[in-house]
């Protein structure tokens, strides 16, 4: 069965330093999300991205997060210079088109981020 | 407001007993989904069943039922015969047609079985 992919599984960062999140969506699905969750808290949605571009994101996601579609397969969020509260399970979803409110999301097993 | 609630922050129940797990929501919004995600000790986030604001019957998938009170505003979910493996956290989400593709998700319900 298709499944969602991240790596790393565990990034550790000293403050201040750049991070890529990597996540392999399921191949036939063009809806790709990034939700994160601090430890003990629920999940939170950071952004939605379709057709190349950011189609909503939070209030979470400012300027010091970027996502992005290198290629046909990849889809990235990137923190430009973390902070302590950035510290949270990061998740990516993805879904398959075109079924509105069904449109059912599939979670990655996360990247645990630790900022120092 | 909050848009989900699930006020019962742990649950236990012993194996092969039914438990439900209670969701209320929030919304104006006339097409909306309800999700019901497990994530056990190791972190990921399983799907577990999809409810839509228009299906008629309640959903079910397995083990797993959702009693869906549309004019109460709840979705509650249903796992029947407990298994040891159950115990998770149990996440409640909406998806609003109007409010984008996004999830919002309730603080979630921890689920223990006990032998």
């Amino acid at each position: 069965e298709p499944e969602v992919t991240q790596t790393p599984s565990h990034q550790v960062t000293q403050m201040g330093q750049e991070v890529i999140l990597r996540c392999v969506p399921i191949s036939n699905h063009l809806y790709f999300y990034w939700y994160r969750q601090i430890l003990g808290q629920k999940v939170e949605f950071l952004v939605s991205f379709y057709n190349n571009e950011i189609s909503e994101k939070s209030e979470i996601f400012d300027d010091q997060f970027s996502v992005e579609r290198p290629d046909g397969s990849n889809f990235t969020l990137k923190i430009r210079s973390t902070k302590l509260e950035d510290s949270a399970m990061y998740f990516c979803a993805s879904t398959r088109p075109g079924q509105g409110a069904a449109d059912t999301q599939y979670f990655g097993p996360g990247t645990r981020l630790t900022v120092l | 407001a909050q848009k989900i609630t699930q006020t019962q922050p742990g649950m236990f129940v012993q194996e092969k007993e039914a438990v439900t797990l209670d969701c209320t929501y929030d919304t104006s919004d006339p097409s909306y989904g309800l999700f019901w995600y497990k994530q056990p000790s190791s972190g990921e986030m399983i799907f577990l069943i999809y409810q839509g604001s228009y299906d008629q019957q309640n959903a079910t998938e397995g083990r797993y039922s959702l009693n869906f009170q549309k004019a109460r505003k709840s979705a509650n979910l249903v796992i029947s015969a407990s298994q040891l493996g159950d115990s998770a956290m149990y996440f409640c989400a909406m998806r609003e047609t109007g409010g984008g593709n996004k999830l919002t998700f309730g603080t979630g319900t921890q689920l223990k079985v006990e032998l």
